[in-house]
């Protein structure tokens, strides 16, 4: 079963609108990290919240995290047609050393 | 800054036959991370390796192997390949065991006919 499930599957709004994106996982984390992928391509990083911090930003990114339900949000505000994407969330677990756990992705689709 | 490099960046092969990804880290990294990412899913876990030793496992089908040589390169080994192989395949490599921040190289597309 997969430690992350993210909603919504697939988001599709207009250029300046923002996106949200929401990640739920299971276990105990060390630190809970989003990425972005193009079209089958690598995998980009985008930013990385520890288990003790509550919210962090990063230019248009602002992430979230509440270990008590155990979820993360991604917020992208004043979304451009570049940010079309799949985005991924993933977990380094407390009990499972370094390996990520990757949710299902979101595929956000930004229209211009 | 260099980044991990991954070859070769496409591989077509037949079922049954066997192929070879590599896995160049950067510079200084003495960690590799193997996952693999099926049509339409999440990247899946599959084995790492920290100073040249096998450091954990994860959904790795016993038909592959890998290892991580003294130059801290690392090689992904596939034999009787399938059809279900067909699939991104990403390395990342990292600082010391137990870190924060994976560097994810391009991915090794591999098509199995």
């Amino acid at each position: 079963s997969q430690q992350g499930e993210e909603d919504p599957q697939a988001l599709s709004i207009q250029e300046g609108e923002n996106a949200t994106m929401n990640c739920s996982y299971k276990t105990s984390i060390n630190n809970l990290q989003w990425y972005r992928q193009n079209s089958g391509r690598g995998l980009v990083h985008l930013i990385l919240i520890r288990s003790n911090e509550r919210e962090k930003h990063s230019g248009r990114l602002r992430v979230t995290l509440d270990t008590s339900k155990k979820s993360s949000s991604l917020l992208i505000t004043a979304s451009r047609a570049a940010d079309t994407a799949s985005y991924f969330c993933a977990t380094d677990a407390e009990t499972s050393g370094s390996r990520l756990t990757f949710g299902e992705g979101t595929q956000l689709t930004v229209n211009p | 800054a260099a980044g991990v490099i991954q070859s070769p960046r496409h591989l077509i092969k037949e079922k049954r036959e066997t192929a070879t990804l590599k896995c160049y880290p950067i510079p200084r990294h003495d960690t590799v991370y193997w996952y693999q990412q099926g049509p339409g899913q999440d990247p899946q876990f599959l084995i790492s390796f920290y100073e040249k030793m096998q450091s954990d496992k994860g959904s790795i089908p016993d038909r592959f192997s890998a290892q991580q040589f003294s130059d801290y390169h690392s090689e992904l080994n596939m034999s009787s390949l399938e059809l279900g192989d067909s699939a991104l395949y990403f390395c990342a490599s990292a600082i010391g065991f137990n870190t924060d921040t994976q560097y994810f190289g391009p991915g090794t597309r591999l098509t199995v006919l």
